[in-house]
């Protein structure tokens, strides 16, 4: 099946701990984003990344990191820096010719 | 910045009925889709308009792109218990890294 695999379902955070999400997808999908929600608010940008080895930031950046060395991969690390990390975590994708937007099955994310 | 206004926030029907929400913005875009999500999981599309005026349905969801490129509006014909969920709209102007999201409709039905 293709999509967009998001692992793990359910994290935890121990203070100044750095934490990594994975996202792979198998749909040879370019672009690769990764969104933050928290409750009652719209999503928001973190990361893009248009093509391997390139990346940018988003609208809240500050506090997290990615890289983009495979095309079907594109983690996303919190690192200690983020203060407020309780959110869920979506990564999305879509390929050249696709109009459409695709979203893995979040990360749910939590501080201990 | 951009931003989208959509509304209600949350609505609470019986099953059966119609429904409709709407987003709306002060800004010109280019593209409008509609999401849904279920509880812990992520937004599946249901509906991608392109162009101003374009009214596009899928089974029981119409969804229309306002005229002016500023709106957008999706309606659901007789509810039913599955249609619980948050809608999201979002507009697009110019790439993907341009998508502003609305911050959802919750909407609950009562069998």
């Amino acid at each position: 099946d293709g999509g967009i695999t998001q692992s793990p379902k359910y994290l935890f955070r121990k203070e100044g701990q750095n934490v990594t999400l994975s996202c792979e997808q198998n749909l040879n999908h370019d672009a690769m984003y990764w969104y933050r929600q928290d409750p009652g608010q719209g999503l928001r940008l973190i990361y893009y990344s248009q093509i391997v080895n390139d990346f940018q930031k988003g609208d809240i950046a500050e506090g997290y990191s990615v890289s983009r060395e495979k095309k079907e991969s594109f983690p996303l690390t919190v690192t200690s820096a983020q203060k407020n990390p309780t959110a869920f975590y979506l990564c999305a994708s879509i390929g050249p010719t696709n109009e459409k937007l695709f979203f893995g099955s979040g990360t749910q994310l939590s501080v201990l | 910045g951009q931003q989208l206004n959509q509304s209600p926030q949350s609505m609470f029907i019986q099953e059966g009925e119609d429904v409709s929400m709407n987003c709306t913005s002060s800004s010109i875009f280019n593209t409008w889709l509609w999401y849904k999500q279920d509880p812990g999981e992520g937004p599946v599309l249901l509906i991608a308009l392109y162009k101003a005026g374009e009214l596009t349905s899928n089974g029981r969801l119409t969804a229309q792109f306002g005229i002016t490129r500023k709106d957008s509006f999706l309606n659901i014909s007789a509810s039913i218990p599955s249609d619980v969920g948050i809608y999201f709209c979002a507009g697009r102007v110019g790439g993907y890294n341009k998508l502003i999201f609305g911050a959802g409709t919750r909407l609950a039905v009562h069998p």
